[in-house]
């Protein structure tokens, strides 16, 4: 049971380059998250999916897209990646079917964007 | 512009005492609260949930929640070295059960 897990955990890319994030959950969770990071900032919420099939906006989603491809994985995609997206990025899940959301975090993803 | 805000610190408290860490929030139809804690370049872990009023105790851990005064609190008794962390506050959103609204942290030091 490895719960969340990411892909890559470290990345490098030029302004201009695209890239996806990958991010799959093994515990039949509904609900998945795209966090990124910064400090000072705080945890911000970039997209989620409540279930399979249906994804929607966080906080900040400008620049990022996601897709739910199928129950366990969701991605996250920077078309034309820019400075201001250096960040760690956090996939998250929970369960979500019920009032109680615990949200389960994978290892992260740090990019350096130049 | 619902928020959870809490103390940044950093808290410092020498090995052995009980650490108090606060988190107050402004949406009132709030349901479920939640500790985490995230060491230096690691993802934040759940360390505790609470949804009723009152204590809620895990081995070190108290978490109290006050519905009435906004507020909920972590202790942790017999502080250790390794508890030295950031401490994240989350609430959930009373508009949108599966997103949480989450506090920036507060900084612990356990000094040996």
């Amino acid at each position: 049971n490895a719960g969340v897990t990411q892909t890559p955990k470290f990345q490098v890319l030029k302004t201009g380059q695209s890239m996806t994030l990958q991010c799959a959950q093994d515990m039949n969770h509904n609900s998945m998250y795209w966090y990124r990071q910064d400090p000072g900032m705080g945890l911000r919420l970039i997209y989620y999916s409540a279930s399979e099939g249906t994804t929607d906006k966080g906080e900040v989603p400008n620049g990022y897209n996601v897709s739910r491809l199928n129950k366990r994985e969701f991605s996250l995609r920077l078309e034309s990646a820019a400075p201001s997206q250096t960040s760690v990025y956090f996939c998250a899940s929970s369960e979500g079917t019920s009032g109680r959301q615990t949200q389960y975090f994978g290892p992260g993803t740090r990019l350096l964007v130049l | 512009q619902k928020e959870v805000e809490q103390n940044s610190g950093p808290l410092s408290v020498p090995e052995g005492a009980i650490a108090s860490l606060n988190c107050t929030y402004s949406d009132r139809v709030s349901q479920s609260f939640f500790w985490y804690r995230q060491y230096s370049g690691k993802s934040p872990e759940l360390i505790m949930s609470i949804y009723s009023n009152g204590d809620k105790e895990d081995g070190r851990f108290t978490a109290q929640l006050n519905k009435a005064s906004q507020y909920v609190s972590l202790l942790i008794r017999d502080s250790q070295p390794s508890d030295s962390a950031t401490y994240l506050c989350a609430v959930s959103n009373a508009g949108n059960n599966r997103k949480l609204i989450w506090g920036l942290g507060t900084s612990l030091a356990v000094n040996p």
